[in-house]
């Protein structure tokens, strides 16, 4: 069971906007910043977002990243089939001192 | 541009330890303040976190695991290592090093490296 919880699926249609949430406690997301991660079937994951909300240079402005107190959002929109992919949401457990990681959310493309 | 790629065996067997090296190309791991990461990822589930060598040599492990695990580096081959002793079943899994700028921000990945433990 993971620290950080990621509903287990989402869907969508293209050119639809999804939101991916990670819901986590005052002693990681609420203290910690968030990161995202997206991982293409059979590879490594690969850095989305940043400090709850800063994209690497190369991630297109589709993909947006949010934190309210003890949660954060994952945003995408235009929705498109290459997004289709397995999502993951870490940040830093203070009372652990690690990293943790949510379930991950696996986004289907309809 | 920084690459990181695992080698090691693919099959161990139960009570023996897993050893894998991740070899370092594009950027030396004695510099510029990163840390040096090994996740897992068990076959159908989630990314694990083991923990880190820094730079300088000072380490973090996974409470879960710390009990069983080393980290180090080896600054002559550019490389750092990971041990995990006592392996079981639950041990198969992706091991992935990765670079951190920050803790939690892993910038640079590994393709991954399956291990079984059999």
């Amino acid at each position: 069971q993971s620290v950080l919880t990621q509903p287990p699926s989402a869907s969508g249609t293209p050119g639809q906007r999804v939101t991916i949430s990670c819901s986590g406690s005052g002693s990681n997301i609420g203290n910690s910043y968030v990161y995202w991660y997206q991982q293409l079937p059979g590879t490594a994951p690969k850095l989305l977002i940043y400090r709850n909300d800063q994209r690497p240079s190369g991630v297109p402005d589709r993909f947006s990243g949010s934190k309210s107190g003890t949660s954060a959002s994952l945003a995408i929109s235009g929705l498109r089939s290459e997004d289709e992919a397995d999502y993951h949401c870490a940040s830093w457990e203070h009372s652990l001192s690690a990293v943790v990681f949510g379930g991950g959310t696996k986004l289907t493309v309809l | 541009q920084v690459q990181l790629r695992e080698s090691g065996p693919g099959l161990v067997k139960p009570s023996e330890t897993l050893s894998l090296t991740c070899t370092v190309s594009g950027g030396s791991v004695i510099s510029g303040s990163y840390y040096w990461n090994w996740i897992r990822q068990s076959p159908g589930e989630g990314l694990v976190w083991i923990g880190y060598v820094y730079y300088s040599g000072s380490t973090t492990y996974n409470p879960s695991l710390k009990s069983r695990v080393t980290i180090s580096l080896d600054t002559s081959m550019n490389q750092f290592s990971l041990k995990l002793t006592s392996a079981t079943d639950a041990d198969t899994a992706v091991y992935f090093c990765v670079r951190s700028y920050s803790l939690g921000h892993f910038d640079y990945w590994g393709q991954g490296a399956l291990v079984t433990v059999s």
